[in-house]
């Protein structure tokens, strides 16, 4: 079974610029999280998929940040425009079930510099 | 709202020592407490979870953690450090509710030496 798939894994965009980082969960996993590590500290909850629905945005830093998961698949995030702070590792994470304890599974990141 | 403290961002010992990784949570209800794993080039790995039951948990590749109501912790150890063992370590609370989401520590890098 493959896990989480996050593209591109590494990303260095000019301030001003657009990013689209994409994330293909597991195979038949309805749930689907994004977070961003920024500058070596905690890692911080972005928004909550269940399927195409937003589950939960709380997270999204600003309307600078934009996240789709159209068909309940794969899901993108962009951020229109970039800057500075925006800079950190995205990870995505998907679960088959939702609730609390349940096990999430995560990508490898998406490493964004924003110079 | 929930939180969780990790004591030492860094934690260095020699191969075939004791690995403790520390963590603090802050939570208003029952708390269900994780820990990740983050190897060079890699994603997060769940190495153990508390949700209820015994408080003594038992993980992948040795590790243990024990989660103390009244400290309010949830320690990670492991008995004797492999080099492998090198990686960066995260403890998470769960939401509460139906939120899946999770809260986490700023990280431990543990170093093995030989």
């Amino acid at each position: 079974e493959a896990g989480v798939t996050q593209f591109p894994s590494h990303s260095v965009i000019e301030k001003g610029q657009t990013v689209t980082l994409r994330c293909d969960p597991i195979s038949g996993h309805d749930n689907l999280y994004w977070y961003r590590r920024v500058m070596g500290k905690e890692i911080k909850f972005l928004l909550h998929f269940v399927k195409e629905s937003k589950q939960d945005e709380s997270g999204m830093p600003n309307n600078r940040f934009l996240a789709e998961r159209t068909g309940g698949t794969y899901s993108t995030l962009k951020v229109q425009p970039a800057e500075l702070e925006d800079s950190g590792v995205y990870f995505c994470a998907s679960s088959r079930l939702q609730g609390v304890g349940v096990e999430a599974f995560f990508g490898q990141g998406t490493r964004l510099t924003v110079v | 709202a929930q939180s969780v403290t990790q004591l030492g961002s860094h934690v260095s010992v020699s191969e075939g020592a004791l690995v403790l990784l520390r963590c603090n949570y802050s939570s208003s209800v029952p708390p269900y407490l994780f820990w990740y794993v983050q190897y060079p080039n890699q994603g997060l790995q769940l190495l153990l979870k508390y949700t209820t039951g015994a408080t003594l948990v038992k993980g992948i590749n040795g590790f243990e953690a024990e989660f103390k109501k009244s400290e309010t912790s949830f320690h990670l150890t492991k008995p004797s450090a492999h080099m492998s063992d090198a990686a960066e370590y995260f403890c998470a609370v769960s939401g509460t509710g139906t939120a899946s989401k999770l809260t986490f520590g700023t990280g431990t890098r543990l170093q093995v030496t030989l």
